[in-house]
């Protein structure tokens, strides 16, 4: 199984912050790492798929990038309504594994 | 507009068991495949299962192979995960979730369904 390690579990920031989220894979997974937004009693929603792609209807300050094991997920100007946990999930194969997330909270 | 909408859980003893569906509208749900996600209290997402969009293929967590099944009907847009010998850790709630045919990204979730295993 394909091994997903978000190196952060929590990350403190302030409103209007530079933030990066990093996760690396245990094997190479190309292309196929998505990222996911989870607030409290809400369903995930999906960013980025694609390791770089932005999901229709999600604000461009969200960004991602990466190949092979290596990705990072960008948020250029922290927002009040992005302080939430994010997950990165491999998708090349099954059991499509998720990072452990990594909770972003107000500094 | 895509919308999955769960039901089904609620409490059961250890041991026990539980069939959850997943009513899917909005899109061609025979053109689909199809996972269930958990998330226990205080813990972070966990693939559980998938299934193909003619049910040729269904994979499983190791955690919930032999005690889980997944199933689909196309005729009826849904999606069930029979759920038997059940565990205190199998509490969570379950989310169906709709993966894309491009890069496999799950793209649409359900609000999710409770299942709480407790004697």
């Amino acid at each position: 199984d394909i091994q997903m390690t978000q190196s952060l579990s929590s990350l403190s920031a302030y409103v209007g912050d530079r933030v990066t989220i990093t996760c690396r894979a245990s094997q190479t997974i190309s292309s196929y790492l998505n990222w996911y937004q989870k607030k409290p009693g809400k369903a995930p929603k999906l960013l980025i798929y694609a390791a770089s792609s932005l999901q229709g209807g999600v604000p461009s300050r969200f960004s991602g990038s990466g190949s092979g094991t290596d990705f990072t997920l960008t948020i250029s100007s922290l927002q009040p309504e992005d302080f939430a946990t994010y997950y990165c999930q491999q998708s090349y194969s099954t059991p499509y594994t998720f990072g452990q997330g990594t909770k972003l909270e107000i500094k | 507009e895509v919308q999955l909408v769960e039901s089904g859980g609620g409490l059961v003893q250890p041991g026990g068991s539980l069939r959850l569906s997943c009513a899917v509208s909005g899109f061609t749900f025979s053109n689909f495949g199809m996972n269930w996600v958990r998330q226990a209290p205080g813990k972070g997402l966990e693939w559980v299962s998938y299934i193909g969009s003619s049910s040729s293929s269904t994979y499983y967590a190791d955690s919930v192979k032999g005690r889980f099944t997944i199933s689909r009907d196309n005729a009826k847009n849904s999606l069930y995960l029979q759920m038997n010998s059940l565990r205190d850790e199998d509490t969570s709630v379950y989310y169906c979730a709709r993966r894309n045919s491009g890069w496999h990204e799950l793209d649409y979730w359900g609000q999710g369904t409770l299942v709480t295993v407790s004697s």
